[in-house]
């Protein structure tokens, strides 16, 4: 079974300061790993997706994820908040085999000061 | 084109009512998924649908939780007696198909509050 873990449950960061959200996963086959955004009173919205190929991908609003086979990890990353990114981000890992498989991470709540 | 739409957007009841939450997924799209989503909680897995195929109810919480999915498109949540701790939003989310490289895409929620 796979399983998804995001360390920071908030982080609150300066405007225009990078930002980093992490996220660990265990799966003991291939896996597709996705970031969603939850602003408020609204649902998810996919940010990025790792599918296959370049580790690197880059999604909407600046955010990049790297994916690290050898840590299980799927950081999220953006080199200069704005206060509009303000919300709840959650990782996502899925994989073919039969059924449900998708799991959500708990979520990280990142609020951007000004 | 159209997204997922979910109604009502927001429902108050009383304990111990029936309620029914619907999701129109996205056409064409095979899959669909319940979740729901307590106050500044993530996000709890309740039920999914592929095609034809028996849906995997294995996160309802309770004999109370049902849910259905007519002609392989609008499925609707239906909760029974409804108690205080049902309150949360209810998410949709359909996709293209079962494969996990298919994202899901959201609805806007419906909002449960039971008093």
């Amino acid at each position: 079974a796979q399983s998804v873990t995001q360390l920071d449950s908030q982080v609150p960061v300066f405007e225009e300061a990078p930002v980093e959200l992490r996220c660990n996963y265990s799966s003991s086959v291939s896996v597709y790993l996705f970031w969603y955004v939850q602003y408020p009173n609204q649902g998810l919205q996919l940010l990025l997706k790792y599918l296959s190929g370049s580790t690197l991908v880059k999604g909407i609003n600046g955010f990049e994820a790297e994916f690290n086979k050898s840590q299980t990890s799927f950081h999220l990353r953006k080199p200069s908040v704005h206060i509009s990114d303000t919300a709840e981000y959650f990782c996502a890992v899925s994989d073919d085999n039969y059924g449900q498989n998708f799991v959500f991470g708990p979520g990280t709540r990142l609020s951007v000061l000004p | 084109g159209a997204g997922v739409s979910q109604s009502p957007s927001n429902k108050v009841t009383e304990k111990g009512k029936d309620v029914e939450l619907r999701c129109d997924p996205i056409s064409g799209h095979t899959a669909l998924y319940w979740y729901r989503q307590s106050l500044g909680q993530g996000l709890e897995f309740l039920i999914y649908f592929q095609g034809n195929s028996a849906p995997d109810k294995s996160g309802l919480p309770s004999d109370r939780f049902s849910a259905e999915r007519t002609g392989g498109s609008v499925s609707t949540l239906t909760i029974q007696r409804t108690q205080q701790e049902d309150s949360a939003v209810y998410l949709c989310a359909s996709s293209l198909g079962a494969r996990g490289s298919y994202e899901q895409y959201f609805g806007p929620g419906t909002r449960l509050t039971v008093t």
